[in-house]
């Protein structure tokens, strides 16, 4: 089946520290993987995209994530937290179905604090 | 930017009522999404269009409908609520098709039936 997986339910950081957010995908055809943030009571915004080309994507906030095939995987990472980056974090890919359409799927979300 | 709106914030409705969401895009985008949200179990797909009159199921199709009589405005319906139909429900869009294209989020409506 065509999904994606965040294996971590929350992930704790201290401000300052790096943070990485995992996800890894299945899908037929070329995987399109994208990233959202949840603040609390607000829908998702888009983070940053995989389409093609470098492995490693960069995007808002500071936020980047690294593309790798063989492991079928596309974690989110930034170089320093900040106690605001605390959200839910998703993982998405596009799915392909018989109807030619290609709908986002995504993850059960992963939940990061950020410790001052 | 992308401006997804949906009518209600919060909703409560009573079980057997038919609920109606509603959601407007003003980019002129071709695609919008329904989405329920749950702790524990992300995101997911109620239904999707992909253009006026024409809608797609998503994963979760069961005791949903949609409209999308005018390419900005998507509506979800619950055609008789139950208790398990309480959930956060997001509308999304996107500007075409292509796999390339992100969706574009409102800020949800939290529906409670009761």
């Amino acid at each position: 089946a065509q999904s994606v997986a965040q294996p971590e339910d929350q992930v704790n950081v201290a401000e300052g520290n790096p943070l990485t957010v995992k996800c890894t995908y299945s899908v037929s055809g070329n995987p399109y993987l994208f990233w959202y943030v949840q603040y609390p009571n607000r829908g998702l915004q888009f983070l940053l995209k995989y389409i093609t080309g470098d492995n490693l994507v960069k995007g808002s906030y500071g936020f980047e994530a690294e593309f790798n095939k063989s492991q079928t995987s596309f974690h989110l990472k930034k170089p320093s937290a900040l106690v605001s980056d605390s959200a839910l974090y998703f993982c998405a890919v596009r799915v392909y179905r018989n109807s030619g359409n290609t709908p986002l799927v995504f993850g059960k979300g992963t939940r990061l604090s950020v410790i001052a | 930017d992308v401006k997804v709106t949906q009518s209600s914030r919060y909703l409560v409705k009573r079980t057997g009522e038919k609920v109606f969401l509603e959601c407007v895009q003003d980019m002129d985008h071709e695609n919008m999404f329904w989405y329920r949200q749950d702790p524990g179990l992300g995101l997911r797909l109620i239904y999707f269009s992909y253009d006026v009159k024409m809608k797609e199921k998503g994963d979760i199709p069961e005791g949903y409908s949609v409209s999308r009589e005018k390419k900005e405005r998507f509506s979800l319906i619950l055609e008789s609520a139950s208790t398990n139909q309480t959930s956060m429900y997001l509308c999304a869009s996107s500007l075409t098709g292509q796999p390339n294209q992100p969706q574009h989020f409102g800020d949800g409506t939290r529906l409670s039936i009761l």
